[in-house]
């Protein structure tokens, strides 16, 4: 059952602009929310996080927003860069069972 | 290292074949979990690990598939008698509490069964 959807598998953007990946989630038990981002060979890195207690969170260049009420949640690279160019996975946990769902993850290309 | 360690990186079995997975999370991490990633998919959850206790192993695809971790330190993820399914990634990550936090990823073991 795919709990974490991301609709979009590619995304290609001019370097300097905005960057917007989207995440639809449809567990309502899930309260934390994160944005990884992996590399060819490499496992994931965490990106960015937010708690469902909030509505944003910002960390530079990375902005994630969340909507409950619509299951959903976004993340904004502004400006995005070429080093930007990876794929990055949603991902949702509930705080009753630590397991993590994660997304099929979106390939961001920033084109110089 | 200070980061999550799998060995190896690749592994070629013949189908019928056993595989032992290993991986060393970050000193000190608490949580510790499995995960196997297909070609174009994201990381699906296998089992997890509250130190030495396996607290959630809802995510082995079959009786094949077992982990440990008797130590609460280095996790084992062994497959029996492999099949052609199960050639995929299998990443370990750990965390360091309990509770919600962000998991720190190995590079992952890729398995292929031919």
């Amino acid at each position: 059952d795919q709990q974490v959807k991301q609709n979009s598998p590619s995304l290609s953007v001019q370097e300097g602009r905005i960057s917007i990946l989207n995440c639809d989630y449809t567990n309502s038990m899930f309260d934390y929310f994160l944005w990884y981002k992996k590399y060819p060979a490499e496992g994931p890195t965490f990106l960015i996080s937010i708690s469902s207690i909030k509505d944003k969170n910002e960390d530079g260049r990375f902005t994630v927003f969340l909507n409950k009420s619509a299951k959903h949640l976004s993340l904004h690279i502004v400006p995005s860069q070429p080093g930007d160019s990876a794929v990055y996975f949603c991902a949702a946990s509930a705080l009753y069972n630590n397991d993590m769902r994660f997304g099929a993850g979106t390939r961001l290309t920033v084109k110089p | 290292g200070a980061g999550v360690s799998q060995s190896p990186r690749y592994k070629v079995a013949k189908r019928g074949q056993d595989v032992a997975l290993r991986c060393d999370p970050i000193s000190g991490h608490v949580s510790l979990f499995w995960y196997q990633q297909a070609l174009g998919q994201g990381p699906e959850f296998l089992t997890y690990f509250q130190n030495e206790a396996q607290l959630d192993k809802s995510g082995l695809p079959s009786d094949r598939f077992f982990a440990e971790r008797p130590e609460g330190s280095v996790s084992t993820l062994k497959i029996q008698r492999t099949q052609q399914e199960d050639s995929a990634v299998y990443l370990c990550a750990s965390s360091q509490r309990a509770d919600n936090s962000p998991l720190h990823f190995g590079n992952g073991t890729r398995l292929t069964v031919t």
